[in-house]
């Protein structure tokens, strides 16, 4: 089945790089997408990767796709404390009505 | 880019009561919405897929009954809590793809959310 998992937590000094993993199922995906959520906000795409990459950048945001261990990684340079949100990992399975599979989100704590 | 708008962005009512919340996008056309649920520290629940002009595809165990999903035009869906009830209260998000005039990645663009208390 379609299935996005996420770590929940993740803490940080500010200045330091931050990694979120994310791992999914379906490897049909067109597209590989992180979106952002701050407190009592609605979600902003974050950046995306097109699935024949297998790095994207763009100035802090680096996405790292490894297709073989269905593995996505967001890497953070620099965190800031605006930073802190909830990421969302998700994918678009080419089956299944074009329906966004969400994972659970990790939430990013920047400790100043 | 494109922007989608929620309204209202917090409402409190009595229980019993029904409530409505608005999507719209404000500068493109959107045959279909997607509404969603979130719970505290949880993630977004999907409730269902709003197609303008026809009837919404509800998700499995969200009941069509209490979550009225209207969807009259390509710009406006709307989500209708039905005799609210505490359990009801939640963060409720819409969403829309925009589709055709330039590459398609299949964004999806979130309006603000509204937040739900049913007393």
């Amino acid at each position: 089945g379609e299935d996005v998992e996420q770590s929940l937590f993740l803490s940080v000094r500010e200045g330091d790089s931050s990694v979120i993993n994310c791992t999914y199922t379906d490897s049909s995906s067109t597209y590989l997408y992180w979106y952002k959520q701050e407190p009592g906000a609605g979600l902003q795409l974050l950046t995306y990767i097109f699935s024949n990459m297998d790095m994207k950048q763009d100035q802090r945001l680096t996405v790292l796709l490894n297709k073989k261990d269905k593995h996505l990684s967001l890497r953070i340079a620099d965190t800031q404390t605006g930073d802190s949100a909830i990421y969302f990992c998700a994918e678009i399975p080419n089956t299944g009505g074009f329906k966004t599979i969400f994972g659970a989100g990790t939430r990013l704590f920047v400790k100043a | 880019g494109a922007v989608v708008s929620q309204h209202p962005s917090r409402v409190i009512c009595k229980s019993g009561t029904s409530v409505k919340i608005e999507c719209r996008s404000l500068d493109f056309q959107a045959t279909t919405m997607f509404w969603y649920r979130q719970f505290p520290k949880q993630s977004l629940m999907l409730m269902a897929t709003s197609n303008e002009g026809s009837k919404a595809t509800y998700e499995q165990g969200v009941e069509k009954d209490k979550f009225l999903i209207n969807h009259a035009s390509l710009t406006l869906s709307t989500l209708t809590v039905t005799s609210a009830h505490p359990e009801d209260s939640s963060f409720y998000i819409c969403s829309a793809r925009l589709l055709g005039g330039g590459p398609n990645t299949g964004e999806l663009f979130f309006g603000e959310g509204s937040r739900l208390t049913v007393l």
